[in-house]
């Protein structure tokens, strides 16, 4: 099945910096999703991008499918940030959604 | 509902018994997945819905665990005789389906705890 990487796995920012998460995918994909999962678990939906750009507000996604894989940008981070970001892609000839182990930031005060 | 939801929120059990976890999707979505996430883990799939029907059981990890929908709306994740590693955050998502978009949204999870 199809593997997904992300990196890097753990991100310390001082608040104010920007950052970029990548997710490696290993076969082609028809939709990929970015979520964020805040420290008290709930999945929030970032993007559904399975190709091209999007922004909403300070964050920002592409996804290059021909290359396999998709970048989030976070910039002037805030503390509420702080959480693990898990991409997801669907396996390949199934249904089954393949999610990465994640990137947990931390953003400092 | 305007979102998806899950209950019960917590769930301590004993080891040996059984437990169902139910699952309410966003209405009008007829795809639901179900996924187990253990402490510090990322999300591991178990189980795919389109409508009534369960195309895709692959990831349900032994026969103690299985699922049902009806009506196309709430499911039902159902382990029997738990077990210690059983313990795990355990969460829905649903989307519209195959004729609309794939975008999934998660409910907030039952948090089962096997002692």
């Amino acid at each position: 099945g199809i593997q997904v990487e992300q990196s890097p796995p753990d991100l310390i920012l001082q608040e104010g910096a920007n950052s970029t998460l990548r997710c490696n995918f290993s076969d082609s994909v028809n939709n990929l999703q970015w979520f964020h999962q805040n420290p008290w678990g709930q999945l929030i939906n970032l993007f559904y991008i399975p190709s091209g750009t999007k922004q909403n507000g300070r964050l920002s996604a592409t996804t290059v499918a021909t290359e396999r894989y998709s970048l989030l940008y976070i910039s002037s981070s805030q503390t509420t940030d702080s959480g693990v970001y898990f991409c997801a892609v669907p396996n390949t000839g199934g249904f089954k959604t393949i999610f990465g182990a994640g990137t947990r930031l931390f953003v400092k005060a | 509902g305007a979102g998806v939801s899950q209950s019960p929120s917590n769930k301590v059990t004993e080891k040996g018994k059984d437990v169902e976890l139910r699952c309410d999707p966003i209405s009008g979505h007829t795809a639901l997945y179900w996924y187990r996430q253990s402490l510090g883990q990322g999300l591991e799939f178990l189980i795919y819905f389109q409508g009534n029907s369960a195309p895709d059981k692959s990831g349900l990890p032994s026969d103690r665990f299985s699922a049902e929908r009806t009506g196309g709306s709430v499911s039902t994740l159902t382990i029997q005789r738990t077990q210690q590693e059983d313990s795990a955050v355990y969460l829905c998502a649903s989307s519209l389906g195959p004729s609309g978009s794939n975008e999934q949204f998660f409910g907030p999870g039952t948090r089962l705890t096997v002692l």
